[in-house]
């Protein structure tokens, strides 16, 4: 159960818009379309922002938005705002009813 | 309001128990499959395991580094979900988060601090 892989970092400046990429394996990321991606601010609890790959929870903005190719999946946030500068997580189903984790990264708007 | 309130966190020795509880309120507990999550001070987040429903047998999976140490429950009387942590380790010390994965892991509670030093 290896975590999935991040970048550590990521900067953008307010209006521009970043990618962050989130790499497993064919037995996780590329066999299921179960990725969500999770924001969480210092001292606060993960938001959850994209699921199934593609799916935004009922308000949270259409700037954050999903998709995977292959083994890879993506979140783009467009439009940077200040209040974007937080930690990103992703997270894939990875079979047997078990999932697994990104290792994070930091967004920094500059 | 969906609320998940995780409480019976504390410092613990090596090799030491403790149970964590999860209460619910503001949606059906007894229908919804609960997570649990960790993330050490600075860390990432990491997967638990998790419980399902009793339509699905109350099934549960861990994550294999916890798989036979740590046992999760749930009381649907009491909208209470529970982690059982035995032989606990120095690197078990993180924050402990209870969660329910509709699609997604939509609402998470705010956390309860594990730590476990001598």
């Amino acid at each position: 159960q290896s975590a999935l892989t991040q970048p550590a970092s990521v900067s953008g400046s307010p209006g521009q818009s970043i990618t962050i990429s989130c790499t497993g394996t064919s037995s996780d990321v590329g066999n299921y379309n179960v990725v969500s991606w999770y924001q969480q601010h210092p001292g606060k609890a993960p938001k959850l922002m994209i699921y199934e790959v593609t799916r935004r929870p009922s308000g949270v903005s259409n700037r954050f938005s999903g998709s995977k190719s292959g083994n890879t999946a993506s979140l783009t946030i467009s439009g940077l705002q200040a209040e974007d500068e937080a930690d990103y997580y992703c997270c894939s189903y990875i079979g047997s009813s078990t999932w697994v984790f990104g290792g994070g990264t930091k967004l920094s708007v500059l | 309001e969906v609320q998940l309130v995780e409480s019976g966190g504390g410092l613990v020795q090596p090799g030491g128990s403790l149970k964590l509880s999860c209460a619910a309120s503001g949606f059906t507990f007894s229908d919804s499959v609960i997570h649990w999550v960790r993330q050490a001070s600075g860390k990432g987040l990491e997967w638990v395991g998790r419980i399902r429903t009793k339509a699905n047998n109350y099934a549960t999976t861990y994550a294999v580094s916890m798989k036979g140490r740590f046992t999760i429950s749930r009381d649907d009387s009491k909208n209470t979900a529970f982690l059982q942590m035995n032989g606990l380790k120095t690197e078990d010390t993180a924050l402990y988060y209870c969660t329910r994965h509709p699609a997604g892991f939509d609402y998470w509670g705010q956390g309860i601090l594990v730590t476990v030093a001598s």
